[in-house]
């Protein structure tokens, strides 16, 4: 099955770390820019970072640009989000995402494979 | 705050139709055709139901189509079913490494 599978989630202080990690099965993720999207509890979606299939580019998001580094294995067909500094207000479910397209700037154009999400809350 | 607006609500009866707009400014549309729209139930991921503004992946059921005019997309339901009853959001290529997404819109069937 084609399938994408976050976790990593959880409780943290303002100004602490967390680590999520995506893995993907029934496809090699390996050929396509991948993505975590997030969307804070009632909100809408919001793109928050991309990686090139041979990891020579990363996008992020101004808000967490400095803060959060995407990854990738290509051994364990996985994805990573590294995640320091973290503010109340990147509490969010983190979807995990693939691009099948993008432009020649990198960005993403759409998003034709999700995971299920990890909820991430930076309580005070 | 999104930066492509949607209205929060819109609603049918069955077999009838529901078209939900999203609304941007030059720089989100602009020369762009790459406006898509995302389905997603309570608690559930997004799904991708129209890509490149009226171009639908495998699977998904003709009754949905999307359109574009100068800075405004829409997604029109035909055909309404029970099962559409979700929350829609748009999103766009807004230039540079930008893409926006919409406020979202709730579809009732009533």
């Amino acid at each position: 099955e084609v399938q994408l599978v976050e976790s990593g989630g959880g409780l943290v202080q303002p100004g602490g770390s967390l680590r999520l990690s995506c893995a993907a099965s029934g496809f090699d993720s390996n050929v396509y820019w991948m993505s975590w999207v997030r969307q804070a509890p009632g909100k809408g979606l919001e793109w928050v970072t991309s990686i090139k299939h041979d990891r020579s580019a990363r996008y992020y998001v101004d808000s967490v640009e400095g803060r959060f580094t995407i990854s990738r294995d290509y051994a364990e067909n996985s994805l990573y989000l590294q995640m320091d500094s973290l503010r109340v207000d990147d509490t969010a479910v983190y979807y995990c995402a693939r691009v099948p397209s993008v432009t020649a700037t990198g960005a993403s154009l759409y998003f034709d494979l999700w995971g299920r999400g990890t909820l991430v809350t930076v309580f005070s | 705050q999104s930066a492509l607006t949607q209205p929060p609500s819109a609603s049918g009866s069955p077999g009838q139709s529901v078209t939900i707009s999203c609304t941007g400014t030059s720089i989100d549309f602009g020369g762009y055709n790459y406006v898509s729209w995302y389905q997603q139930y309570p608690g559930k991921a997004p799904k991708l139901i129209i890509y490149e503004v009226n171009k639908r992946p495998s699977g998904v059921p003709d009754r949905f189509s999307g359109s574009k005019s100068g800075n405004t997309a829409s997604l029109t339901v035909s055909g309404l079913q029970a099962e559409d009853e979700a929350d829609y959001y748009c999103s766009s290529f807004a230039g540079g490494i930008n893409l926006h997404f919409g406020s979202g819109t709730k579809v009732t069937v009533l």
